[in-house]
């Protein structure tokens, strides 16, 4: 496709369930990133991959939350035991810089996250 | 640490009239700025970055910025507002003094009315 696929685009779980949000980068992006976006805030940052390689991971909340992208490229994070406070929209960006620095990111519409 | 500033939580202002939508930031060293608008249900798309150079940047459908490297700002403009921008924007900044990785830290967004 030609941007960053997100699914699904909404997930309704209930507290303590495990679930996973998919992201797909546009083809041939080395840099994704993952954000956390609250009602009425911008995007706070999770965490950041180099192709597989996971080279940020500092804004990771707590253990319950984890990520990957095994070949470099469709990336998963992962919410274990999900808590109300997980509510949020997680929004998936790729970039073609190495370092997803000055080139823009292009974003995903976004996973928006329920937890009952 | 780095950080935005977006005074403003909105803007108002007549279709037709000059728009502006304010940002200041601290970073160590010198920085790249970026805008992002976001419509409902959407995720982020690239408006204009400021890298070096020209402190006028101009960006897609008729936004420019200035950058003001004394007064720490990036604001954002458009000499005639049209309806269909209407949204919310982001500002974000990065370090520039690093050759590698560097995390991108957005605002907390200003929601834009343009009334008819």
């Amino acid at each position: 496709g030609a941007g960053v696929s997100q699914s699904p685009r909404y997930k309704v779980a209930k507290r303590g369930q495990d679930v996973a949000l998919r992201c797909d980068p546009i083809s041939g992006h080395v840099s994704l990133f993952w954000y956390q976006q609250a009602l009425g805030q911008g995007p706070e940052f999770l965490t950041y991959f180099q192709n597989e390689a996971q080279l940020d991971k500092s804004g990771l909340p707590s253990d319950r939350f984890f990520a990957e992208r095994p070949e470099g490229s469709v990336s998963t994070l992962k919410i274990q035991r999900t808590q109300q406070e997980d509510s949020a929209v997680y929004l998936c960006a790729s970039s073609t810089d190495r370092f997803g620095s000055n080139q823009p990111q292009h974003f995903g519409d976004g996973t928006r996250l329920s937890i009952l | 640490a780095q950080s935005v500033a977006q005074p403003e939580d909105q803007v108002n202002v007549a279709e037709g009239n000059p728009l502006t939508v304010k940002c200041t930031y601290s970073v160590s060293g010198n920085p790249y700025l970026f805008w992002y608008v976001q419509y409902p249900n959407r995720g982020l798309q690239f408006l204009l970055k400021y890298i070096t150079g020209d402190n006028l940047v101009k960006g897609s459908y008729g936004f420019e910025a200035e950058f003001n490297k004394s007064q720490t700002s990036f604001h954002l403009k458009k000499p005639s507002a049209l309806v269909s921008d209407s949204a919310l924007y982001f500002c974000a900044v990065r370090p520039r003094d690093s050759g590698g990785y560097q995390k991108v830290t957005f605002g907390i967004g200003t929601k834009l009315q343009v009334i008819p």
